[in-house]
């Protein structure tokens, strides 16, 4: 069974400082991960995704993702929160055979004060 | 280039009613998927449709269906309506979902309120 475990619900973090979202996944098989935000009644703006390569992945907007397979986490990171990266961040997981079969985290919401 | 469309944005039905949901995806990309988002639930996979087939189903009952025409459009149909189908349908596309591919491009979605 596959599955995506966002711990956090919330993250909040100064304008400016990193921040870090967090995401663990369960895939049979090799993984393929991805993120994706959300703002206030829209729907799913794509960020990034690790299919294979490099386990460091830049995608849209300054973020990037460090792909960990010993520690199954697929993180998000930023070097520098704006206020209006605040919004509700989404991981994914779908597999080889089950291409656009994605599995959810429940989300984590990021707050950046300014 | 046109994004994913989904049609109506909003939408309030009656329990016991019927409903139907539209698609339109980017064009040239033949996969379309739908997932429901729900505060409870979170985001659930309801099925996925290429070159007009069902290629994958989530675990939502048969009262949940949906179906592809030539032109890669969708549909999405939800009979006999319950309270706890209120949720926002999410309608994502791509252009097949192999390999480098593999990326889905989100509608903004229909938020249905049953009453």
């Amino acid at each position: 069974a596959q599955s995506v475990a966002q711990p956090e619900d919330q993250v909040n973090v100064a304008e400016g400082n990193p921040l870090t979202v967090k995401c663990t996944y369960s895939v049979s098989g090799n993984p393929y991960l991805f993120w994706y935000v959300q703002y206030p009644n829209r729907g799913l703006q794509f960020l990034l995704k690790y299919i294979t390569g490099d386990n460091l992945v830049k995608g849209s907007y300054g973020f990037e993702a460090e792909f960990n397979k010993s520690q199954t986490s697929f993180h998000l990171k930023k070097p520098s929160a704006l206020v209006s990266d605040s919004a509700l961040y989404f991981c994914a997981v779908s597999s080889l055979y089950n291409f656009n079969k994605f599995y959810f985290g429940s989300g984590t919401k990021l707050n950046v004060k300014p | 280039k046109a994004g994913v469309t989904q049609t109506p944005r909003y939408l309030i039905k009656t329990r016991g009613q019927q409903v139907t949901l539209s698609c339109s995806p980017i064009s040239g990309h033949r996969s379309v998927s739908w997932y429901q988002q729900t505060p409870g639930q979170g985001l659930q996979f309801l099925f996925e449709y290429f070159s007009e087939t069902q290629r994958n189903k989530g675990n939502f009952p048969g009262r949940f269906s949906g179906r592809q025409f030539s032109n890669s459009r969708s549909e999405m149909n939800v009979s006999t309506l319950e309270l706890g189908d209120s949720a926002l349908y999410l309608c994502a596309s791509s252009l097949s979902g192999q390999g480098k591919n593999t990326e889905a491009f989100f509608g903004q979605g229909t938020r249905l309120t049953v009453v």
